[in-house]
């Protein structure tokens, strides 16, 4: 399968605790784009990540990029309760097609 | 709120029957890409289309095919459902025919085969 892997699968931590989440991807890419998914529904765009950049802030989000590891992590500082979501990364190849990590279901917690 | 709808929001349809998914893209949008996401796995790519023409497919078979229309809206038939086609089905849509750019999604429809 040319999906990517994300770890950890599921993290489940405090409001105001940073949250971590690390993606693998297979190909060489274009960029690689991070999505939250709220309770199975559609995907919201977080951030897009160029292949000739190493990192990337927006807001309350940081994400680095390997190229060389092929690997990405996002980074959620002073998570809230609303941040509970599953997470995904997505592997843009510059061919028509996202391929999309398998997720990472985060619990913040009051 | 992306601006893509997507109907119906669920659907349930037997072995066998063939289902029709709709999507209305933003305007402007050239290309939309069709998705299925499984119960806890990530989206898998099932094509897109660049100004009503297939312009890359996933490794779906061809009883999962697809229309784009000029109007921005598009459909996603599937013909002798299975079991196994039971998932999510998203629809996205991007400026652009490489994709490079953000994909802007549908909240999804819901289908579940019996």
């Amino acid at each position: 399968s040319q999906q990517g892997e994300e770890d950890p699968q599921a993290l489940s931590i405090q409001e105001g605790e940073n949250a971590t989440m690390n993606c693998s991807y297979k190909t060489s890419i274009n960029n690689l784009q991070w999505y939250r998914q709220n309770s199975g529904r559609g995907l919201v765009h977080l951030i897009l990540i160029r292949s000739n950049e190493r990192e990337k802030h927006s807001g309350r989000l940081r994400v680095t990029l390997d190229t060389s590891k092929k690997s990405s992590s996002l980074l959620i500082t002073a998570s809230r309760a609303a941040d509970t979501a599953s997470y995904f990364c997505a592997a843009n190849t510059g061919f028509q097609k996202l391929v999309f990590g398998t997720g990472t279901r985060l619990l913040v917690s009051p | 709120e992306t601006g893509v709808t997507q109907s119906p929001t669920h659907l349930i349809k037997t072995r066998g029957q063939q289902v029709t998914l709709r999507c209305s893209s933003q305007s402007g949008h050239n290309t939309v890409s069709w998705y299925q996401q499984a119960l806890g796995q990530g989206p898998q790519f099932i094509f897109q289309y660049y100004r009503e023409e297939e312009n890359g497919r996933g490794n779906f078979p061809p009883r999962f095919s697809g229309l784009q229309f000029p109007n921005y809206s598009s459909e996603l038939n599937v013909n002798a459902l299975e079991l196994d086609d039971s998932a999510l089905y998203l629809c996205a849509s991007g400026g652009s025919r490489e994709n490079t750019d953000t994909q802007y999604f549908g909240p999804g429809t819901r289908l579940t085969v019996l």
